[in-house]
């Protein structure tokens, strides 16, 4: 099946700084990636869709000025978490469609904000 | 708006013996649907999907799951589980619709299997 990976695997930042998220699709291209959020014992909960060539879609809720994502190519898509806090502190997931019937998700990216 | 339930936040079960997880969807028209299993700290892993077809739908690891259209419902089984077998387990939905390739996730089940 088609790779997704995420870089990287687990960040500590102190409060106040941005830490940058990676993920690319290893395999096949993704026109669209998805950004997932996951607190402890928790389902995971859709953040925010990042479209290649054009601004992402961001779920209610979600402040874009405060999680940037960036779609730089069909391979990537990065996620800004600006001005962190340890609220910020969570599990983040990304994952990318392959043809219309499956998503591929990376191994996520563990924030822990101090 | 499409959803997922997953009524059980843990199941336990003894190793060697049958095991159900359940979920039941609501969606608008026809589902896809989908079982995830995620480890410790990973991101998460299919295990199986229902398109079309066969209501019984076969999957990774010795998984299956039942597609119930009238009950709307797709459980996921394993006629005997194992030891390893014990990790979090996602439903999720997403409508036919082309483009909208969202997926809801239920709030996970923690499988245990005990030895």
């Amino acid at each position: 099946g088609a790779v997704v990976s995420q870089h990287p695997s687990r960040v500590i930042c102190k409060s106040g700084t941005s830490v940058k998220i990676e993920c690319r699709s290893l395999d096949f291209q993704a026109t669209t990636m998805f950004w997932y959020r996951q607190f402890p014992k928790q389902s995971l909960m859709l953040m925010a869709t990042s479209n290649e060539g054009s601004k992402a879609t961001y779920e209610q809720g979600v402040e874009k000025d405060k999680f940037l994502i960036n779609h730089a190519s069909l391979t990537l898509s990065t996620l800004t978490v600006t001005s962190a806090h340890p609220e910020d502190s969570s599990f983040y997931i990304c994952s990318a469609p392959s043809g219309i019937n499956e998503q591929f998700f990376g191994p996520g990216t563990r924030l822990t904000v101090l | 708006a499409q959803s997922v339930a997953q009524p059980e936040d843990q199941v336990n079960v003894a190793e060697g013996n049958p095991l159900t997880v359940k979920c039941t969807y609501s969606v608008s028209g026809n589902p896809y649907l989908f079982w995830y299993v995620q480890y410790p700290n990973r991101g998460l892993q299919f295990l199986l999907k229902y398109i079309t077809g066969d209501n019984l739908v076969k999957g990774s690891y010795g998984f299956e799951a039942e597609f119930n259209k009238s009950q709307t419902s797709f459980h996921l089984k394993k006629p005997s589980a194992l030891v390893s077998d014990s990790a979090l387990y996602f439903c999720a939905v997403r409508g036919l619709n082309f483009g909208n390739e969202k997926l809801t996730f239920g709030t996970g089940t923690r499988l245990t299997i005990i030895p």
